[in-house]
């Protein structure tokens, strides 16, 4: 499968600690996006990275989450301290081959992360 | 505020009908728009795009509609089937490389 993947699927932690994500995007995809899904509700945008570089984060990401792409390949999306509030799909997205209309290359997800904080 | 909404909640059809789904933007500088099928537990799957320089695409079985004049955005589906059964949102893309997703729309299809 050459499709974005996502890992863990599920997660299931208690309030206070701290949990990490890994997203590995389509290999030749440049862009890689971050989204947050609560139930009934669509995705809403994180962050996201153009190869190792983070570009944009949202007023959601707060102090307690970062993200990175360190080679520019995988990324890791780490939220520290969760909250309760915290429990939501994390879906990541790829986009992007290297074209000059990067910013409106279509964006491709993996199957989330679904995290449950008790 | 600005946003991306669609005009329904849940949509049913008998099987072999048409489907349309609608959704409405405020931001006339978005430039590229997408529509997204989503599976209970999955991740959105990409259906069909559409730039604004466009008015109409078609994809196999499906058919996007913008109307940049009202802002509107519509996906119709032809010969609507069991396994199109799914939440359905549409994206705008406002050059800035994240997207602003819509609600989302739960079709149903009756057998």
């Amino acid at each position: 499968d050459t499709g974005v993947s996502q890992d863990p699927r599920h997660k299931i932690t208690k309030r206070g600690q701290n949990v990490t994500f890994r997203c590995d995007p389509i290999s030749e995809h440049n862009r890689l996006y971050w989204y947050r899904q609560t139930l009934g509700q669509g995705p809403e945008f994180l962050t996201y990275f153009q190869n190792e570089a983070q570009l944009e984060k949202s007023r959601l990401l707060s102090d307690r989450f970062s993200a990175e792409r360190p080679k520019g390949s995988f990324s890791t999306l780490e939220i520290q301290r969760t909250e309760q509030g915290d429990s939501a799909m994390y879906l990541c997205a790829s986009s992007g081959a290297g074209t000059p209309m990067g910013a409106t290359d279509t964006q491709y997800f993996g199957p989330g992360t679904r995290l449950t904080v008790l | 505020g600005e946003s991306v909404g669609l005009h329904l909640p849940t949509l049913s059809v008998q099987e072999g009908d048409n489907s349309i789904i609608n959704c409405a933007y405020s931001n006339s500088a978005s430039d590229y728009f997408i529509w997204y099928k989503q599976e209970s537990g999955k991740g959105p799957q990409f259906i069909i795009d559409i730039r604004s320089n466009m008015d109409k695409r078609q994809g196999q079985r499906v058919t996007v509609l913008l109307n940049k004049t009202v802002k509107h955005l519509s996906l119709q589906i032809a010969a609507t089937q069991p396994g199109d059964s799914a939440v359905y949102f549409c994206a705008e893309n406002r050059g800035q490389g994240n997207l602003i997703f819509g609600k989302g729309t739960k079709l149903s299809v009756k057998p």
